[in-house]
């Protein structure tokens, strides 16, 4: 059964470091997004993606947030800068049209 | 705004007693009800949705427009059942869903 994936599992980086999650939705899913939650508290939506464009996004999703689907497989999610409170699990899910969303494992991002 | 309350952060219950978590949500447009489950070490899964008035696993959960409530029910849980388990909320045509913060289900031998 295809499944959502996303690399690396868990990602440690340095305060103001730049860094780019991945993700590989199932490959006919046509909408895409991201979400992440902080240790201890609920998974919150940061942005959806739809035809090569932001459809939707939080107000968690400044400025230093961006994403890319560079080519016909991949998702990305960058963080320019990051910051303490950015550490976090961020989880990748796609859909197609009306269907449940389909979430990846998840990449743990520990900024020190 | 959009809210979903799951009042109970942990829940723990022995091998064949009933299991209720209890998730509230805000009222505000027509909005669609769904329960999520995280096994150990496995993706955020979609465990079951109001629409579909179905039983998945052992599991209802049915959809109380008075009391805002969309509690998740199963009259006898089984050690397999341990799980995080999110509530969520859609509404206005969205598919992106407001999660609650999740109650942890262990359920003992």
């Amino acid at each position: 059964e295809p499944e959502v994936t996303q690399t690396p599992s868990h990602q440690v980086t340095q305060m103001g470091q730049e860094v780019i999650l991945r993700c590989v939705p199932i490959s006919n899913h046509l909408y895409f997004y991201w979400y992440r939650q902080i240790l201890g508290q609920k998974v919150e939506f940061l942005v959806s993606f739809y035809n090569n464009e932001i459809s939707e996004k939080s107000e968690i999703f400044d400025d230093q947030f961006s994403v890319e689907r560079p080519d016909g497989s991949n998702f990305t999610l960058k963080i320019r800068s990051t910051k303490l409170e950015d550490s976090a699990m961020y989880f990748c899910a796609s859909r197609i049209l009306v269907e449940e969303q389909f979430f990846g494992p998840g990449t743990r991002l520990t900024v020190l | 705004a959009q809210r979903v309350t799951q009042p109970e952060k942990l829940l723990s219950v022995f091998k064949g007693a009933p299991v209720e978590l209890k998730c509230n949500y805000s009222y505000s447009g027509s909005p669609e009800l769904f329960w999520y489950v995280q096994y150990s070490r496995q993706r955020l899964q979609l465990l079951l949705r109001h629409i579909s008035r179905e039983s998945i696993k052992g599991f209802t959960a049915d959809l109380n427009k008075g009391e805002t409530s969309f509690h998740l029910k199963k009259p006898f849980a089984q050690e397999e059942d341990s799980a995080m388990y999110y509530c969520a909320r859609t509404s206005g045509g969205s598919y992106i869903p407001t999660f609650g913060r999740g109650t942890s289900l262990i359920v003992h031998p």
